[in-house]
């Protein structure tokens, strides 16, 4: 069965750095995503992506983020400066539009 | 907003029981869906209920939706310890891509 792939599956960062989460998506899906789980808490949308570009984010994706589709194949998550409080589990999906979404299996982002 | 809440939070039920998770939303929707997550692993798509159906069946699981009273149910039947997991549901909008809105989930003990 098709996955979504993720890496890392946790990557540990100092405050301040940059990160970059990377996700491949389902081949023939058009729709990617990106969500956040900080611990304890519920999944929470950043920002989905169509025909190369933004379709919609969430208060939390600001201009810390960003995302890319830098090959046709991959799809990622940059955090610029990072926080204490960007500690969560990244989650990627997939969809093909109005059918289930496929969530990748996570990376685990420690800021420190 | 629309949001997915499920109710109860925890849920703790020997095995062999059947488990009943409720989940209520806002706003109109065009699916909903429930999800898995065994502890601090990923999201594990389990079924997809459109809005212009009532009920839905695979394997062990049963899922509901009543969008008159904006409203969905999640039955594990004769359950296992291995079912012991956080369960979330999840709506998204009349609309292709739109973003998932999780609820806190329910988290379910089953104990042997």
């Amino acid at each position: 069965e098709p996955e979504v792939t993720q890496t890392p599956s946790h990557q540990v960062t100092q405050m301040g750095q940059e990160v970059i989460l990377r996700c491949v998506p389902i081949s023939n899906h058009l729709y990617f995503y990106w969500y956040r789980q900080i611990l304890g808490q519920k999944v929470e949308f950043l920002v989905s992506f169509y025909n190369n570009e933004i379709s919609e984010k969430s208060e939390i994706f600001d201009d810390q983020f960003s995302v890319e589709r830098p090959d046709g194949s991959n799809f990622t998550l940059k955090i610029r400066s990072t926080k204490l409080e960007d500690s969560a589990m990244y989650f990627c999906a997939s969809s093909g539009g109005f059918d289930g979404y496929t969530f990748g299996s996570g990376t685990r982002l420690t800021v420190v | 907003s629309q949001q997915g809440e499920e109710d109860p939070q925890a849920l703790s039920i020997q095995e062999g029981e059947n488990a009943t998770m409720n989940c209520s939303y806002k706003t109109s929707i065009n699916n909903l869906q429930w999800y898995r997550q065994n502890s601090g692993r990923g999201l594990v798509h389990l079924i997809l209920i459109r809005s212009n159906e009532r009920e839905k069946h695979s394997g062990r699981l049963r899922v509901t939706l009543d969008t008159s009273k904006k409203s969905s149910s999640l039955l594990i039947t004769a359950s296992r310890a291995a079912d012991t997991a956080s369960y979330f549901c999840a709506t998204d909008a009349h609309q292709a891509g739109t973003a998932l809105i999780f609820g806190k989930g329910t988290t379910l003990s089953v104990s042997s």
